[in-house]
């Protein structure tokens, strides 16, 4: 079976602070698709970064930051200096071959504070 | 940078009564997809469509549900007869070969 695990459900953090999002997957699939997408409050999902199982380099986009690790079936996602308008909700995905539907976890709800 | 388009935005509709939510997807996209998200739950995946036919649908996906591309550019999703467990945000996604979509901005229905 296909599972993804977002076990946090809320995180608040002050702005400027670090926070990481976890998130585990499960897949007997050898070759997958990992996903972030963060859904902001006016609703739509906005994509963040792509990773395929065969590429575990960690990756950096200016204040984001992507850890997978194969070994621990985890693709988390750091925010260094978190600012207000990251608050969102943020929603871990996992596609494997075929239709390559997504499975999503349940998502973390970021609330950053000024 | 291309979009999928959605249409409405937001739909009340009573229960009992037909539902078209309506889709555009980037032109040279092959594959599409609805999914489902109920007010603060996560997304659920609801069917694909490729080569103008279903390729893989879920339970959620019974005989109430239809899709359609009805003109090479359109992709809907129909409701024959909504329930107030219909009432939902649903999104239209598309993708060329790799895996990868682009999102719609959503459709909410308000089933009452």
């Amino acid at each position: 079976a296909q599972k993804v695990t977002q076990a946090q459900t809320e995180i608040s953090v002050v702005e400027k602070e670090d926070v990481t999002l976890d998130c585990v997957y499960e897949t007997r699939d050898t070759t997958y698709y990992l996903f972030w997408y963060k859904q902001p409050p006016s609703g739509e999902l906005v994509f963040l970064i792509r990773r395929n199982s065969f590429d575990e380099q960690n990756e950096i986009s200016g204040r984001y930051s992507w850890n997978f690790q194969k070994s621990t079936s985890s693709f988390n996602f750091t925010i260094t200096a978190s600012q207000v308008v990251d608050s969102a909700v943020y929603f871990c995905a996992l596609a494997t071959s075929g239709t390559y539907k997504y499975i999503f976890g349940t998502g973390t709800r970021l609330k950053v504070l000024a | 940078e291309p979009e999928v388009t959605q249409t409405p935005s937001h739909q009340v509709t009573q229960m009992g009564q037909e539902v078209i939510l309506r889709c555009v997807p980037i032109s040279n996209h092959l594959y599409f997809y609805w999914y489902r998200q109920i007010l603060g739950q996560k997304v659920e995946f609801l069917v694909s469509f490729y080569n103008n036919e279903i390729s893989e649908k879920s339970e959620i996906f019974d005989d109430q549900f239809s899709v359609e591309r009805p003109d090479g550019s359109n992709f809907t999703l129909k409701i024959r007869s909504t329930k107030l467990e219909d009432s939902a945000m649903y999104f239209c996604a598309s993708r060329t070969d790799t895996p990868g979509y682009t999102f719609g901005s959503g459709t909410r229905l308000t089933v009452v």
